[in-house]
Formats: structure tokens, sequence, C-alpha cells
């Protein structure tokens, strides 16, 4: 089955910094990838997707780029928040990695 | 309300109860999750519906887990002999597939919150 990996597992950043966020897959038959966010005691939520016919993908300060030969694919959030602070996941074949606890230091 | 319902919001149960939970989806979703988390970790993957048919299980899964989706619509998650480390958060998720699409967004309940004394 999928087996799927996040590094780091905690960051903090300043605001206004960039974080980004890897995620490693195992299956090569993987071909959708998502990222969502969950804030303490909610359920999680999508924020940004990629399908593996391309290789980058932009929604105003949060990316999403995507390396299929190396299998891994990563999330890139520009200028961050303090509402950006949360537990960010990736999942691929409905496999969700551990999660990376995400702090923006006011 | 149009998203993922689940019942009940909370369970405290006793050690070797039997305890069932619901999950309804959104009504036009073909695909259903059901995953448990734990303080600190991601969902951990349960098993997963296409309609109907249960397509794939978690092989950590215990035998006394079982799932169903007995007309493609709602699923009900049962654990039976419940023990201390059940205790867990069970989310469902539900997402519209179509042929030759691997996935698409997820749509989260609020969950299910066990806690096994």
């Amino acid at each position: 089955g999928e087996n799927v990996e996040q590094h780091p597992s905690t960051l903090s950043v300043q605001e206004g910094d960039s974080a980004v966020i890897k995620c490693t897959y195992s299956d090569s038959a993987s071909n959708y990838f998502p990222w969502y966010k969950q804030e303490l005691g909610k359920r999680p939520q999508l924020i940004i997707d990629i399908r593996s016919n391309v290789g980058e993908k932009k929604d105003q300060r949060i990316a999403v780029t995507l390396n299929k030969t190396a299998k891994h694919f990563s999330l890139h959030i520009t200028e961050t928040q303090p509402e950006d602070s949360a537990v960010y996941f990736c999942a691929a074949l409905g496999v969700f990695g551990p999660g990376t606890s995400l702090s923006v230091i006011p | 309300d149009t998203g993922v319902s689940q019942d009940p919001r909370h369970k405290i149960t006793k050690r070797g109860q039997n305890v069932t939970f619901r999950c309804d989806p959104i009504s036009e979703h073909n695909r259903l999750y059901w995953y448990r988390q734990t303080l600190g970790q991601g969902p951990e993957f349960l098993t997963y519906f296409q309609n109907e048919a249960q397509l794939e299980k978690s092989r950590l899964l215990s035998d006394r887990f079982s799932a169903e989706r007995p007309k493609g619509s709602f699923s009900t998650l049962e654990i039976q002999r419940t023990e201390q480390g059940d205790s867990a958060m069970y989310l469902c998720a539900s997402s519209l597939v179509w042929q030759g699409v691997q996935g698409t967004e997820a749509f989260f309940g609020q969950g299910t919150r066990l806690t096994v004394v």
C-alpha cells in the first residue's frame, strides 16, 4: 500500500517569511496529491491539490510543486500570517502523512 | 446542512462494549472514507467505499472493526469488544470520483470522539 511521509514535523517561521513542507510517497500509481489544513479542534480542509499532469499549481499565497520522478510534492506558503498556524497534511491514494505543525510567530 | 455529518459527536463506553458510528456523506458523493485520528497524529486510513463496495481496508485494522455502506449512501462503523486503545476521533470523509480520476477533494465530517473507559 501507499506510504506517505512529511518533513519537517514542526516548523516555526516569522510572520511574512515563507514556509515549505515536503511530502514523499511510495506508490508510483498515485496521481492526485492534496494538501489539507487542520486547525485545532477542527476537521481537515483542503487548501490546494495537484494532479500528475502538471508540475506546479498556485493559489494566491499557496503553491504546490510536484516531482513525480522523485515521488515527492511540496507545499509552499509565502508571506505567512498568524492565521496560517495549523497542522498541514499531505495525502496520496487516500493515505495521509503524519502532519506538519506550522507556527507563524507575529 | 449539506456537508458530511457524523453521529454521535461523542461516545463514552466501557471496555468490552460494542459501539456503532454513523456517517452521512454529501448526497451525490460516491466515495466514502473512514479515518481514525489521535492527538498530534495525522488521520489514519481505516477503509473506504466506492458506492456500496468496500474497496480497501487497512491491514492494520483489527477484525473487531467492521464497516458497511449498504445502499451506497450512509455508512456505519462498528467496533466490537472495545479496548482503551480504541479511544480516538473517528473521521468520515466523502468525495465524488468519476471514472479515470483517482481522487478529488475529500470533505470531512466533524468526527465522533470515542472514549473507552
